[in-house]
């Protein structure tokens, strides 16, 4: 079974510049967050999705960043305009419902210059 | 709102020596899961403990989740290069869960 995929692996843009990111989860996986991971730290929620509708969004920088998980499946990240702060990985999870085993992707590792 | 402290922030370990992270969390808690992430990786999950006072092991690993389900530990015995990397505890309050910030463990051969 595959795992949780994302892309770009890997983004270089220029600060005040627009990025998206995309994460399919897990087949069946209800549940979607998107992490931001900073350095030498732990994973700091930016949104969780139960299906289609975003539950707890109450981490994420709403004058900039924004998701969408149309239709309950794939979801995109966005940030506009990207800042030199928001340098980090970005990491999308899926489980099967919430408060169960997370499963990872590879993340997206954004430098913003 | 919740706080999650997790010590230390790095250790070093000569390979058969054994190491031990502990995390604590103001409130009491309703799970907690343990991650493990590779240099260069994502994390990945290791274990998942609900009761208080459980103890689960895995191997050269133990788990440890506090009677008053406000702390857990992890230990590992003797151990081995393959478990270089960083341990995060995820703490969980029914619908909210938080990271903490890591041990970073460096084994060396």
């Amino acid at each position: 079974e595959a795992g949780v995929v994302q892309s770009p692996r890997y983004k270089i843009i220029e600060k005040k510049q627009p990025v998206a990111f995309w994460c399919n989860p897990i087949s069946g996986h209800n549940t979607l967050y998107w992490y931001l991971q900073n350095l030498g730290q732990g994973p700091e929620l930016l949104i969780r999705y139960e299906n289609e509708e975003a539950v707890d969004d109450s981490q994420l920088p709403k004058d900039r960043f924004s998701a969408e998980r149309l239709k309950g499946v794939d979801s995109t990240l966005k940030i506009q305009p990207a800042e030199l702060g928001d340098s980090a990985v970005y990491l999308c999870a899926s489980s099967t419902e919430v408060g169960e085993t997370q499963y990872f992707g590879p993340g997206t590792r954004l430098l913003v210059l | 709102g919740q706080q999650v402290m997790q010590i230390p922030q790095y250790q070093h370990v000569q390979e058969g020596e054994d190491f031990t992270t502990y995390c604590n969390s103001s409130t009491t808690l309703s799970n907690i899961q343990w991650y493990k992430q590779r240099p260069g990786g994502h994390p990945v999950f290791l274990i998942q403990l609900v009761k208080s006072g459980e103890v689960k092991k895995q191997k050269r690993l133990t788990f440890q989740f506090g009677e008053a389900k406000k702390n857990s530990s992890l230990h590992i015995t003797a151990t081995q290069t393959t478990d270089v990397g960083t341990y995060f505890c995820r703490m969980g309050n029914f619908n909210k869960f938080y990271f903490g910030s890591g041990t970073k463990l460096n084994v060396k051969p």
